[in-house]
C-alpha cells in the first residue's frame, strides 16, 4: 500500500531564503506526483504536477523533482515571500489512481 | 462558476443526525472527487465520479456514507448517523476530462463538527 510521507511537519525560514520541502513515497509504481498549498479557509490549490516520466516542473519561483528510483520529490522555493506561508502538500496517483497525500509541512516565512 | 464551490461551509451536527453535504463543480468539468481531511493530516479519497457515474466508491468508511451525481454536475454526499469520528472537513474536487491524472481544482471544504 502506498504511504507518502513529507518532512519536516512545519518549518519557518526568514524572507529571501530559498529552502526545499521534502516528500517520500514507498511505491514507486506511481502516475503522477503533485503538489498542492493549502490556505486556511481556501481549500487546495495545485501548484505542480510531475508526470511519472519527467523529472521536474518548473512555475515561477517553484521547482519541483521526482526520482521515482528513490521514491523522493522535492519543491524547491526560491526568494521566499511572506505570502508563501501556508501548508504545503504532496500527492502520489497510485496504480488505482487514487491521490495519496502526505501530512504535509506547515511553512512560515517570517519578514 | 469560477471555481469549486461547497455548501454549507460549516456544519454542527448532533451524534447520530444526517447531513448532506453540497459541491458545485466546476462548469463541464466531467470528473468529480470528495476526500475526507482530519485535522493535521493529508486528504483521504472517498469517491469519483465520471459525470453521473460513480466509478469508484472504495474511500467510503462505511455504508453511513453515500455519494450521488444525478445530473452530472451537482454532487451531494450524505452522511446518516454520524458519529464523532466523522468530524472533518470534506473536500470537493473536480476535473475538466475523464483521466484521473488531470490537474484537480478544489472547492474551500465543508467543516463537519460532530457533537
Amino acid at each position: 500500500k502506498q504511504e507518502v510521507t513529507q518532512i519536516p511537519a512545519a518549518l519557518s525560514v526568514p524572507e529571501g531564503e530559498n529552502l526545499v520541502l521534502n516528500c517520500s513515497f514507498t511505491d514507486s509504481a506511481i502516475y503522477n506526483l503533485q503538489w498542492f498549498r493549502q490556505d486556511p479557509g481556501k481549500g487546495l490549490t495545485s501548484l505542480l504536477l510531475i508526470q511519472s516520466s519527467q523529472r521536474e516542473q518548473t512555475s515561477g519561483r517553484l521547482n519541483a523533482s521526482l526520482d521515482k528510483s528513490s521514491g523522493r520529490s522535492t519543491l524547491y522555493i526560491a526568494a521566499s515571500q511572506p505570502g508563501d506561508s501556508a501548508t504545503y502538500l504532496c500527492a502520489a496517483l497510485d496504480s488505482n489512481y487514487q491521490l495519496i497525500w502526505g501530512a504535509g509541512t506547515k511553512l512560515i516565512i517570517k519578514p | 462558476g469560477a471555481g469549486v464551490s461547497q455548501s454549507p461551509r460549516y456544519k454542527v451536527a448532533k451524534r447520530g443526525q444526517d447531513v448532506a453535504l453540497r459541491c458545485d463543480p466546476i462548469s463541464g468539468h466531467v470528473s468529480l472527487f470528495w476526500y475526507q481531511q482530519a485535522l493535521g493530516q493529508g486528504p483521504e479519497f472517498l469517491t469519483y465520479f465520471q459525470n453521473e457515474a460513480q466509478l469508484d466508491k472504495s474511500g467510503l468508511p462505511s455504508d453511513r456514507f453515500f455519494a450521488e451525481r444525478p445530473e452530472g454536475s451537482v454532487s451531494t454526499l450524505k452522511i446518516q448517523r454520524t458519529q464523532q469520528e466523522d468530524s472533518a472537513v470534506y473536500l470537493c474536487a473536480s476535473s475538466q476530462g475523464p483521466s484521473r491524472a488531470e490537474t484537480q481544482y478544489f472547492g474551500p471544504g465543508t467543516r463537519l463538527l460532530v457533537l
